[in-house]
């Protein structure tokens, strides 16, 4: 079965600083999609970012990007210039390549806390 | 493009009733997926549907129960409900190809 950690329950960091979140996994399988959402005060979960195993190349969106070392079986979330905005709860999550398997396993969740 | 969309937001049951909570999915995603969330156990997968069918389903008693209707709307029912079905659950939908979910603002749903 596969498994998401995220180690960090908690990070802070300075407003227009970088940080980094960290997030392991555990699969035998060699094509699998790992993703980072976010989760507002409002509750709704947003997607972030994305990575398939297949692609050697980090992902990258504006200011967020990803560390995905696939034979350590990490992925961390970068995010640059960070603001107010940024502040949430963070969750990597693994989904199978598999056609007839769509269901997300989650890690835990870190709360991202920013300093004006 | 209209986003998913989960009715109600809010619910107050009392133990030992039944819920049901709606989930419209984007137009054309044919795959919509329920999940639970609690502080405790955090995100689990509770069932997946495509085009009617369940297709996976999580590890929750046989009282969660599911179903998708031919225009993609899926429905999640509750039986019997417990102080600790009290969560927010999250509805999420995907493209017959696709590889990311989107998700709904989901439901909060209190058990007293």
């Amino acid at each position: 079965a596969q498994t998401v950690t995220q180690s960090q329950p908690e990070m802070s960091v300075q407003e227009a600083e970088t940080v980094t979140l960290s997030c392991t996994y555990d699969t035998s399988e060699s094509d699998y999609y790992l993703f980072w959402y976010k989760q507002p005060p409002s509750r709704q979960m947003i997607l972030v970012i994305r990575q398939e195993a297949y692609k050697q190349q980090n992902a990258t969106e504006n200011r967020f990007s990803v560390n995905f070392q696939k034979a350590a079986k990490s992925f961390s979330l970068k995010i640059s210039d960070s603001q107010l905005g940024d502040a949430a709860m963070y969750f990597c999550a693994y989904r199978s390549a598999l056609a007839s398997n769509y269901q997300l396993i989650w890690g835990a969740g870190t709360k991202l806390i920013i300093k004006p | 493009k209209a986003g998913v969309t989960q009715t109600p937001r809010y619910l107050i049951k009392t133990r030992g009733q039944q819920v049901t909570l709606s989930c419209s999915p984007i137009s054309g995603h044919r795959s919509v997926s329920w999940y639970q969330q609690t502080p405790g156990q955090g995100l689990q997968f509770l069932f997946e549907y495509f085009s009617e069918t369940q297709r996976n389903k999580g590890n929750f008693p046989g009282r969660f129960s599911g179903r998708q209707f031919s225009n993609s709307r899926s429905e999640m029912n509750v039986s019997t409900l417990e102080l600790g079905d009290s969560a927010l659950y999250l509805c999420a939908s995907s493209l017959a190809t696709g590889r990311e979910a989107f998700f709904g603002q989901g439901t909060r749903l209190t058990v007293v």
